[in-house]
């Protein structure tokens, strides 16, 4: 298996723009999480999906950011309009819903608002 | 809140001697730990695994302990070489939620040659 890829893997853009990252998590897996990665706040659990069901979004910072997931394969993140302030490292992991072996991380969409 | 926390932001070795990296955690319920690696420019990746039934497990040139009396969590990693410079987090979980994880600040890795 390729791991849970993720695109792009770098993204630049201006301030009140539209913004979409993609993931593949592993096939089988039936848990789907993404991540926002900063400086200063570390490592934050934004939205997670059972069964291509959102769960828990919570952890989505306001009404910009939207998370979908039309399939077992498929899931992205939607920031609009973007803010600087949203520039961060976004993962996305997998799991296969059992309690070992944790999660399966993506290698991350960087993402620069300017 | 309850949250998971390391006691060192920074740790520098030299190449060769073993580290300890410790972390604390809060919430009484967790039952499952994990230890992961960042390296620059990738995503966290899983090095070890615990549960609370155990003290100690040991993978290769890697140990994690649990103290669950302190709530304390501790990676060790044997013979420190160059690549094992990263940056390392401790997460932890629950029985019943196994979507709960919560990861820890993290506490960078230099290894010195």
């Amino acid at each position: 298996d390729a791991g849970v890829i993720q695109s792009p893997r770098h993204e630049v853009t201006e301030m009140g723009q539209e913004v979409t990252l993609r993931c593949k998590p592993i096939s089988g897996h039936n848990s789907l999480f993404w991540y926002r990665q900063t400086m200063m706040r570390g490592l934050e659990l934004l939205i997670y999906f059972n069964n291509n069901v959102p769960i828990d979004d919570s952890g989505m910072p306001e009404d910009r950011f939207s998370a979908k997931m039309p399939n077992a394969s498929f899931s992205t993140l939607k920031i609009q309009p973007s803010e600087p302030r949203d520039s961060a490292v976004y993962f996305c992991a997998s799991s296969s819903g059992l309690q070992d072996y944790g999660y399966t991380f993506g290698s991350g969409t960087r993402l620069t608002v300017v | 809140g309850e949250s998971v926390g390391l006691h060192l932001p920074t740790l520098s070795v030299q190449e060769g001697d073993n580290s300890i990296i410790n972390c604390a955690y809060s919430n009484s319920a967790s039952d499952y730990f994990i230890w992961y690696k960042q390296e620059s420019g990738k995503g966290p990746q899983f090095i070890i695994d615990i549960r609370s039934n155990m003290d100690k497990r040991q993978g290769q040139r890697v140990t994690v302990l649990l103290n669950k009396t302190v709530k304390h969590l501790s990676l060790q990693i044997a013979a420190t070489q160059p690549g094992d410079s990263a940056v390392y987090f401790c997460a932890e979980n629950t029985l019943y939620n196994n979507n709960d994880m919560r990861f820890g600040a993290g506490t960078r890795l230099t290894v010195k040659p």
